[in-house]
């Protein structure tokens, strides 16, 4: 599986954006890119996941590179319930598993 | 409401003790699956199913058993816990793999003594 690098943590004020950055330099056309959350004693939370193009919903924004070697989860207001562990994965069409890395611990401040 | 519904929440076993963890989902999902998450170690898979009557090892199964007999449940069997099978527990599912988001349980806590 292609591998993903992610900043241990980044702190962010609450109402402010938070851009979340995220490299996988090896990522092969047919990966697709996911994004999870996990807050304290709760299970992975899907966040929001993405192919080429740039992609919204109502939880965050997902920007993807060009060359699609890396990506950036955007939260457009941090709340304090947005503090959690990020997790950028990359994951083929025909893949079997959620690869977990370290992930980015988001820390918001009132 | 669509979710992933995981017993117990929490459970403390005696060594050896068989003991069958749950797992359902209301969301016809083909693909389900098993984590366990440690300290310093991550989520890393256990088990894996892709359809009823189609499960694979992920990338820790040993001493774990799994079953898919029908397309919502997916049962984690622990034929003889050990103590190094304490952690805390996650089933998820998903539609299709890379092309769907994945839903999570809310977790199985299970100490193993």
């Amino acid at each position: 599986d292609a591998k993903t690098t992610q900043p241990n943590s980044m702190e962010s004020n609450e109402e402010e954006p938070v851009h979340l950055p995220c490299n996988h330099s090896t990522i092969s056309g047919t990966d697709y890119i996911h994004w999870y959350r996990q807050l304290p004693s709760q299970g992975p939370e899907y966040v929001i996941h993405g192919l080429t193009s740039n992609v919204n919903n109502r939880m965050a924004s997902l920007a993807i590179a060009e060359d699609r070697k890396s990506s950036t989860l955007i939260l457009h207001r941090a709340t304090l319930r947005d503090a959690a562990v990020y997790y950028c994965i990359l994951l083929e069409t025909s893949g079997s598993r959620l690869t977990f890395g370290e992930g980015t611990q988001l820390t918001v401040n009132p | 409401e669509a979710q992933v519904t995981q017993n117990p929440r929490y459970l403390i076993t005696v060594t050896g003790k068989k003991l069958t963890v749950t797992c359902s989902q209301n969301m016809n999902h083909e693909y389900m699956s098993w984590y366990r998450q440690d300290p310093g170690l991550g989520l890393r898979q256990i088990y894996y199913s892709m359809n009823v009557e189609v499960t694979d090892k992920g990338d820790v199964p040993e001493g774990y058993k799994v079953s898919r007999k029908e397309k919502r449940n997916f049962p984690l069997i622990l034929e003889s816990p050990s103590p190094n099978q304490t952690s805390l527990y996650f089933c998820a599912s998903s539609f299709n793999r890379g092309t769907h988001g994945y839903t999570f349980g809310s977790g199985t806590r299970l100490t193993v003594v």
